[in-house]
């Protein structure tokens, strides 16, 4: 079957612009779990949604923002761009969620260049 | 919060046998995780361990002691391929949500 699809794979932004990252789950995954991954910081986790709600966030300001949407498809905006948010952004899908299984299955990322 | 820290970078050669360490600190611990990433690809999924002891699948093991907030991930017979980023991750009660180290850097030579 299909893994997880991200869209779009490169993209590069000037300070201050705003973005928006889609992702595409395995069919039949609920959930959807978003990570920040810098080589400073590592995987850092930003949002989780399952069935349309937010059930989990991070410790990531506000410019941060998701959404699911009813196939289970999910974005992610960021406003106001900083240099500090260049990053490849990882989504993650599992069936229940992470805290039922623990086993996500990522895609290949979005790398965001905010210059 | 939580901490988890693990080597930044190892190397081994190949068909060597490697110990890849991860300490951790939290409250609720309810499970820890490895998943390997090459470069340039996302991470997948190698190991889970919620209970003490050892996990053997195939060429890799990991390993858990709850008591001493300690994991290990040991690869046998290490090949070319094995040179990637080894991530170790905690799930928390409290947060229900895996939360990363930064992961090793294992460079495997011929």
């Amino acid at each position: 079957k299909a893994g997880v699809t991200q869209t779009p794979r490169y993209l590069i932004k000037t300070r201050g612009q705003q973005v928006t990252l889609s992702c595409s789950p395995i069919s039949g995954h609920r959930s959807v779990s978003w990570y920040q991954q810098t080589p400073g910081q590592g995987l850092q986790f930003l949002f989780e949604y399952f069935s349309e709600t937010q059930r989990n966030k991070g410790n990531f300001p506000g410019r941060f923002s998701g959404r699911q949407f009813s196939n289970s498809r999910s974005e992610m905006n960021v406003s106001t761009l900083e240099l500090g948010d260049s990053a490849l952004y990882l989504c993650a899908s599992s069936l229940y969620g992470q805290w039922e299984t623990g086993e996500l299955f990522f895609g290949e990322g979005s790398r965001l260049t905010v210059l | 919060g939580q901490n988890i820290d693990q080597p930044t970078e190892m190397t081994a050669t190949e068909g060597a046998i490697v110990q890849i360490n991860c300490t951790y600190q939290t409250s609720g611990f309810n499970g820890l995780f490895w998943y390997q990433q090459h470069a340039a690809e996302a991470p997948t999924f190698l190991s889970y361990n919620v209970l003490d002891g050892l996990e053997e699948k195939g060429r890799f093991s990991s390993f858990l002691s709850r008591s001493k907030g300690y994991s290990y991930l040991l690869l046998k017979e290490l090949q070319m391929k094995d040179s990637a980023s080894y991530l170790c991750a905690v799930r928390d009660i409290r947060y229900s949500t895996l939360t990363f180290g930064k992961g090793t850097m294992l460079l495997v030579s011929p």
